[in-house]
């Protein structure tokens, strides 16, 4: 069974920009989540995703949205880049939601200049 | 708050020996503690996922033990290897909804 897999793998952006990160869930699996990995700050939640809708969201600005697709497969979106959004985002699948176990994809780094 | 603190931060020991890792949380209405494991560049694999029910749990030479009356989480590594070096991720979840909330990683480095 493939894991989950998340492209591109490393992301080169200027601020201002926006920048559109793609997840591919584990074959079967529908909840999808969306984190944020920085060194100050661990990881953080931004959003899951079950069945094309948000069913839950982290304490993120507006900037940061996401979607799910009919196959699960999701999509994470940043509008007007800061230096601060440099960071590895991750995606992550389970069955129906994060309360069952959580399989982690490699992950996007992506750099704000 | 919920949060979820980890110690020590970092740490380092020789191949062979043992350690424990400790996991304190204060997040409510528990549901469940997991501890993942990231190697560097990479996503976070799940090593244990307990319930508020469960005392202990094993994946290997790795064992995690959970008190729900005082919030604290161990997770203790065996005879070490070099493989080990990684972060280890404490990961409280409350809400059925599925909500988790992330320790800041405790950093191990198993030296030859």
């Amino acid at each position: 069974k493939a894991g989950v897999t998340q492209t591109p793998r490393y992301l080169i952006k200027t601020r201002g920009q926006q920048v559109t990160l793609s997840c591919s869930p584990i074959s079967g699996h529908r909840s999808v989540s969306w984190y944020q990995q920085t060194p100050g700050q661990g990881l953080q939640f931004l959003f899951e995703y079950f069945s094309e809708t948000q069913r839950n969201k982290g304490n993120f600005p507006g900037r940061f949205s996401g979607r799910q697709f009919s196959n699960s497969r999701s999509e994470m979106n940043v509008s007007t880049l800061e230096l601060g959004d440099s960071a590895l985002y991750l995606c992550a699948s389970s069955l129906e939601s994060p309360y069952n176990e959580q399989f982690f994809g490699p992950g996007t780094r992506l750099t704000v200049l | 708050k919920n949060q979820v603190e980890q110690s020590p931060q970092s740490l380092i020991i020789l191949e062979g020996k043992n350690c424990t890792l400790q996991c304190n949380y204060t997040v409510s209405p528990f549901s469940n503690l997991r501890w993942y494991k990231q190697d560097t560049g990479r996503g976070p694999v799940s090593l244990t996922i307990m319930t508020f029910s469960e005392n202990t749990k094993s994946n290997g030479r790795y064992t995690a033990t959970l008190d729900a009356d005082t919030k604290q989480s161990s997770l203790h590594i065996t005879a070490s290897q070099l493989s080990d070096s990684a972060s280890y991720i404490c990961v409280a979840g409350y809400n059925q909804g599925g909500k988790l909330i992330f320790g800041q990683g405790t950093e191990l480095s198993v030296k030859p």
